[in-house]
């Protein structure tokens, strides 16, 4: 079965500090992992994912996810913070040939001036 | 990508009644989904609804009480059925329109409020 973690309910940050949000996986095969983000009263964006090729995913936004297969993990990183990317952010997971996208519990970040 | 809507984007609802949600699509897409979520909480998976096949749910969810509709490849519905203040969430529907990308695109949600 697949399942994906999110230590960490709350990450605070400086503006202008570099961020990281964590998840870790597992999944029978081979992982597609991705990041999602949902700002306050809207739905869910797509940031970015991995699927296969370099470890170091870029998405939108400056945010970058690095793949660890040793690790399990696919943390999300962004070098500067902006307070405009203080939000709720998921993880989620699908096993190779899968049809379902596993969601992690959320991680919600907060940016300050 | 795929832009989606939804309506209504938020109703209160007396309990007893039932409410169907409405997610059109911009584009044809085989796969869609229907999630809820409480605020600030993570993503539950009610069902999938392919076009051109009964809708496949996910543990604890039913077909009585949530029938899903799947007409054609741009537009689904989601009834909440016989509801109490415990439906009360987030209903949002997605959609994932690539071959092979995976990448799922979700609707801005229908607030529900039982009272």
């Amino acid at each position: 079965a697949q399942s994906v973690a999110q230590p960490e309910d709350q990450v605070n940050v400086a503006e202008g500090n570099p961020l990281t949000v964590k998840c870790t996986y597992s999944v029978s095969g081979n992982p597609y992992l991705f990041w999602y983000v949902q700002y306050p009263n809207r739905g869910l964006q797509f940031l970015l994912k991995y699927i296969t090729g370099d470890n170091l995913v870029k998405g939108s936004y400056g945010f970058e996810a690095e793949f660890n297969k040793s690790q399990t993990s696919f943390h999300l990183k962004k070098p500067s913070a902006l307070v405009s990317d203080s939000a709720l952010y998921f993880c989620a997971v699908r096993d190779t040939g899968g049809f379902k996208t596993i969601f992690g519990a959320g991680t919600r970040l907060f940016v300050k001036a | 990508s795929a832009v989606i809507s939804q309506k209504p984007s938020r109703d209160i609802c007396q309990r007893g009644t039932s409410l169907t949600i409405q997610c059109q699509v911009d584009s044809q897409v085989t796969m869609m989904f229907w999630y809820r979520q409480q605020p600030g909480q993570s993503l539950t998976l009610i069902a999938t609804a392919n076009q051109g096949s009964e809708a496949t749910y996910e543990s604890g969810f039913v077909i009585d009480k949530f029938p899903i509709s799947r007409p054609n490849l741009t537009f689904s519905t989601l009834t909440v059925s016989n509801m109490s203040p415990e439906d009360s969430s987030i209903y949002l529907c997605s959609v994932e329109p690539g071959a092979g990308g995976e990448t799922q695109y979700f609707g801005p949600g229908t607030r529900l409020l039982v009272l």
